[in-house]
Formats: C-alpha cells, structure tokens, sequence
C-alpha cells in the first residue's frame, strides 16, 4: 500500500462514452498528478496538481478534463476518447514545492474501444 | 530540454545471477535529481532511490547498488544475487531543482527466471 488509491482498477468503454477516473491519497501530501502510460512508451505527464490549482498540463487533449476539488482528491474526467487513449492511466502524489519522490496508485487500465 | 535513455527495453537473467540496468540522462542543469522506481506487475510504481547531482558517491542497499558517473551522465542500478521477486519493469528518472516534472526513461523489463 502507498497510501495512494485509483479506482476502477480496469475500464472498458466505447468512444462515445464519459466516464471518470478517481484518485485518492492518504499521505497528507499538497501535490498530485496523473500520468498516462502507453505500450512500448514512457511515462507521459498529463497534469500536475499543486495546492488544488493546475500548475503544468502538458498540451493534453481536451477530451480529458482533471479536476482537483482538495488536496486528497484527484478525477480525470474522459469524453468522446479515442482507442490510442487505450493506456494505464496513474495517479501519483508529492509533498512540498520541490518534492523528494512521488508515490503512484495502482493505475487504471483504460481499454477504448 | 530534459531526457532519460534505457537502451535495454528487456533483459532476462537467471536467479543469483547479477543484473545491471542502464540508465543515461541529458540536461543542461547543474543541480537535477536521479530516480530509480520500480514497477511489479501490481502496477503501482514504488520508489527505490533518489540521487542529487551533487552527490556523486555510489550507494548500496542491501543486494541494490548505484553507480552514479556525472562525467558520462550515467546512473546504472546492479542487482546482486538477482530473485524471482526482482522481476519488474524499472525506470530511471529525472527532475530539475524546481517545478514538479519528472521526466522518466521508457523502462527496462527485467525478468528472473528460477
């Protein structure tokens, strides 16, 4: 246990449909972020969360859409996605301005169909 | 701009056996920090060390060692006395002294076979 849980652990949906992702952590931390990797691919960083306000949004399409409603609670809402979207979707948290280490979720993996 | 290679994509050794993992990363800052994680197949990636560019001494935790070499922009992770359990994809990471961004390498898949 990291102190950091994703749920659904799997997602399977179609191109038409929302749905959306949920993270929470429970390490006190001030920063969250949700990173996307794909097959074969690094780690690509989505969207970093710092005292509840977006600070970095690394030119991500709009069909996803992060929201951070506390410093506990991180959702990545998902609309109209397409199969290359298909990936384990990771949640991670960070304590201070300049953090130490993240600490990652389980993921959730995204099949699109 | 920020980059971390892992040439080998996979490398499958025998228990006991020692393994190291190759990592190598460009930046243009003098003070950045080092990462190795580690994913098992659980997914959740777990945190095995963090290294500042000021800090050159190589480091030992039990059957883990680091080499880090400014001078080739390395930091290589041996595994001694390698186990089943070792088997997991690891990454190299980097960050720079300010901002929340850390860059990370594309991963090794190491697998340790009985």
């Amino acid at each position: 246990e990291t102190g950091v849980t994703q749920t659904p652990r799997h997602l399977v949906m179609g191109m038409t449909n929302k749905k959306s992702l949920k993270c929470e952590q429970h390490l006190g931390h001030n920063a969250m972020y949700w990173y996307k990797q794909s097959a074969k691919k690094p780690l690509e960083l989505m969207f970093v969360y710092s005292l509840e306000e977006r600070v970095e949004n690394n030119s991500v399409p709009s069909r996803f859409s992060p929201e951070c409603p506390n410093s506990s609670h991180l959702f990545l809402h998902l609309h109209t996605l397409q199969p290359e979207d298909s990936a384990l979707y990771l949640c991670a948290s960070s304590q201070g301005t300049v953090p130490e280490k993240l600490f990652f979720g389980s993921g959730t993996q995204l099949s699109v169909l | 701009a920020q980059k971390v290679t892992q040439a080998q994509t996979e490398i499958s050794v025998v228990e006991k056996e020692d393994v190291t993992l190759d990592c190598v990363y460009e930046t243009r800052d003098t003070t950045y920090y080092l990462f190795w994680y580690k994913q098992p197949p659980s997914g959740e990636l777990v945190f095995l060390i963090r290294r500042n560019s000021f800090d050159e001494q190589n480091e030992i935790s039990g059957r883990y060692s680091w080499n880090f070499q400014k001078s080739t922009s390395s930091f290589n992770f041996t595994i001694t006395a390698s186990q089943v359990v070792d088997s997991a994809v690891y990454f190299c990471a980097l960050k720079r002294n300010y901002g929340q961004n850390f860059v990370f390498g594309p991963g090794t898949r190491l697998s340790v076979l009985p």
